[in-house]
């Protein structure tokens, strides 16, 4: 069956621009996660949503950031005015449930701020 | 906090190698503890995972015991293959009702025919 997918697979844009990621989890995964990975960090949690609970956006690294999930099912991340710290690979992720499940990855976006 | 320590790499092999990833944690709680692979141009995957101390997680030829006393989690394989070429993550998820991951470095394995 389709696994997790995100476009655009590469985003290059120029600072202080606007970019959004999409993420098409799993169909009937009712959990979603995003993910930064960069050369300086590794890969860090950004925000988690489950259900209709409220998200988890504790890993937001500042309010230039911010995510919605429309239906309980695609999910969108926005940067905005980005900044060249943004550039990293952002991985979306889906669940069966909210705990202690696998998680599955999408391929991710690169992301380059010029 | 949680925090998880890997060997870093890169670490160069020739086909038929033992390979070690070394991989240590630092958590409140009983962690479930997670190995995830990430091939060239391809997603992360699960590798293998262990919920509870002394349980061993095993997949495609890959073990990893999880040690308690050593809060330890580090992953073996006897025989690699040049398929085995790939980036390893050591992961944990803090307790049991805990979603979010927590990711070591990564340790970016080659290996050689």
């Amino acid at each position: 069956g389709a696994g997790v997918s995100q476009s655009p697979s590469n985003k290059v844009t120029e600072k202080g621009k606007d970019v959004e990621l999409r993420c098409d989890p799993i169909s009937g995964h009712t959990a979603l996660y995003w993910y930064r990975q960069s050369l300086g960090q590794g890969l860090e949690f950004l925000i988690y949503f489950q259900g209709n609970s409220a998200p988890d956006k504790s890993g937001l690294p500042s309010d230039r950031f911010s995510a919605e999930r429309t239906g309980g099912s695609v999910s969108t991340l926005t940067i905005q005015r980005t900044q060249q710290e943004d550039s990293a690979v952002y991985l979306c992720a889906s669940s069966p449930g909210p705990v202690f499940n696998e998680q599955f990855f999408g391929p991710g976006t690169r992301l380059t701020v010029l | 906090g949680n925090s998880v320590t890997q060997m870093e790499g890169p670490v160069t092999l020739s086909e038929e190698a033992f390979l070690t990833i070394n991989c240590t944690y630092t958590a409140t709680g009983y962690p479930s503890l997670f190995w995830y692979v990430q091939y060239p141009g391809e997603g992360l995957q699960l590798l293998l995972k262990a919920t509870k101390a002394d349980d061993k997680g095993s997949n495609k030829g890959f073990e990893a015991t999880y040690r308690k006393e050593t809060t330890s989690f580090h992953l073996e394989k006897g025989s690699v293959q040049v398929s085995d070429s790939a980036v390893y993550f050591c992961a944990l998820s803090a307790t049991s009702n805990d979603y979010k991951l927590s990711f070591g470095a990564g340790t970016t394995v080659t290996v050689r025919a």
